[in-house]
């Protein structure tokens, strides 16, 4: 599987957007882009994944480059509750998800 | 709600204690998983199971077993605990349609003392 490069920290105010971005230059035809996120003494919590195309839900909106070798996750309007390490996992289908040390984002008053 | 739950938060145990980690999720989800975590190595696989009373071998499964007898329930077994099998222990469960759409537990932090 491909490995991805974020940022180890970031700031951004709550109610601005939160723009997560993840570096994965040796992504291949196959495999997916996916987004967790851990809130303090909680286990991972899934928020998104694609393939090709941008993708937009409840949580999160996914935008991959056209070439997929970076993409950005954007929370639209950050609340501390959004405060959390955020994990960009690179994976094929059927393969396991590895977790790296992800970007941890504070979300200030 | 949909849950995965684990018996324990927070668990003491002493070297060469058999330990059992316990997890029941109720989404009748076919698959479940068992990670460990730690600070600066971030979660490594355990061991994982596709169905009732089948197991495969994460990353890491050394000094560890498993069990599956029940659907909902996957155990996760230290045979004789040492002091570095200290960690957060994490149990996660996905459907088979959606094997990368992982719903955790809240995890359990032993100490082996």
């Amino acid at each position: 599987d491909a490995k991805t490069t974020q940022p180890p920290s970031m700031d951004c105010a709550e109610g601005r957007a939160a723009n997560l971005p993840c570096n994965h230059s040796t992504i291949s035809g196959n495999e997916y882009v996916y987004w967790y996120r851990q809130i303090h003494s909680q286990g991972p919590q899934y928020i998104i994944h694609g393939l090709k195309n941008n993708e937009t839900n409840e949580m999160a909106s996914l935008i991959i480059t056209e070439d997929r070798k970076s993409s950005t996750l954007i929370l639209p309007h950050a609340t501390l509750r959004d405060t959390a390490v955020y994990y960009c996992i690179v994976r094929r289908h059927g393969g396991k998800l590895i977790f790296g040390q992800g970007t941890e984002l504070s979300v200030k008053p | 709600d949909v849950k995965v739950t684990q018996s324990s938060r927070y668990l003491v145990k002493r070297t060469g204690e058999k330990v059992f980690l316990e997890c029941v999720q109720d989404m009748d989800h076919e698959n479940m998983f068992w990670y460990r975590q730690d600070p600066g190595l971030g979660l490594r696989l355990i061991y994982f199971s596709y169905d009732v009373k089948m197991k495969e071998k994460g990353d890491i499964p050394e000094g560890y077993s498993v069990s599956r007898e029940k659907k909902e329930r996957f155990s996760l077994i230290l045979e004789s605990a040492s002091t570095n099998q200290t960690s957060m222990y994490l149990c996660a469960s996905s459907p088979r349609q959606v094997e990368e759409k992982l719903f955790f537990g809240s995890g359990t932090q032993l100490s082996v003392l």
